[in-house]
């Protein structure tokens, strides 16, 4: 297992246009995360699930922002009508279940998006 | 709600010199806390944990933090610091080993030779 992966690393995109981003977390984790950091600032949580079930999402996450995780495996986060606000780096982590006992918490290497 | 404060922005020290990198935190029960390091264009990579026990821990690369109820604290330390360490450092806390973390600001770490 070689940790979380996202998809792409990079992307420029015209204000307006439609993105979607993809993150493969560690097979055995049932919890996923998104965060969103901006520049100069610490990551901000957007929303988490377990399994395929979506748990919790932040304030920050408009109606602009879905996020999906079919069949509990990779997940998906979709950016509508792209601001340049959205501008920023979007981070995946994931984590086992609770009961294990272990703090598992693990990032990926992120994707940074450019709205122009 | 939970919240981490990092005093400084940023921090310049040269190599071979100790550091010290200042994280408050505000939580309403027990806290988990962690300390992450981020190089440019990176994602995180966990340095040390603090969940209970010992209120001084031990990390990667040579860094430890200590909790401090009493002053809501949980700073981190190098006795010295390397080249290598420049880079950004972030302090969060959690509610539990799986829960959502909230992030300080950050702390950039230069270092000079």
């Amino acid at each position: 297992d070689t940790g979380v992966s996202q998809d792409p690393r990079h992307k420029i995109t015209k204000r307006g246009q439609n993105v979607t981003f993809r993150c493969d977390p560690i097979s055995e984790h049932n919890r996923l995360y998104w965060y969103r950091q901006t520049l100069g600032q610490g990551p901000e949580f957007l929303t988490y699930f377990q399994n395929e079930a979506q748990l919790e999402k932040s304030r920050l996450l408009s109606d602009r922002f879905s996020a999906e995780r079919p069949k509990g495996s990779f997940s998906t986060l979709e950016i509508q009508r792209t601001e340049q606000g959205d501008s920023a780096m979007y981070l995946c982590a994931s984590s086992p279940p609770r009961d294990r006992g272990v703090y598992g918490y693990t990032f990926g290497s992120g994707t940074r998006l450019t709205v122009v | 709600a939970q919240s981490v404060t990092q005093p400084d922005i940023h921090i310049t020290v040269s190599e071979g010199a100790s550091l010290e990198l200042r994280c408050n935190y505000s939580y309403g029960a027990t806290p988990y806390l962690f300390w992450y390091v981020q190089s440019p264009g990176q994602g995180l990579q966990l340095l040390l944990k603090y969940f209970s026990g010992d209120t001084l821990v031990q990390g990667i690369k040579g860094f430890e933090a200590e909790f401090k109820r009493s002053q809501s604290s949980f700073n981190l330390r190098k006795p010295s610091v390397h080249w290598s360490d420049a880079a950004e450092y972030f302090c969060a806390v959690g509610a539990g080993t799986a829960s959502k973390l909230t992030f300080g600001t950050g702390t950039r770490l230069q270092v000079t030779l």
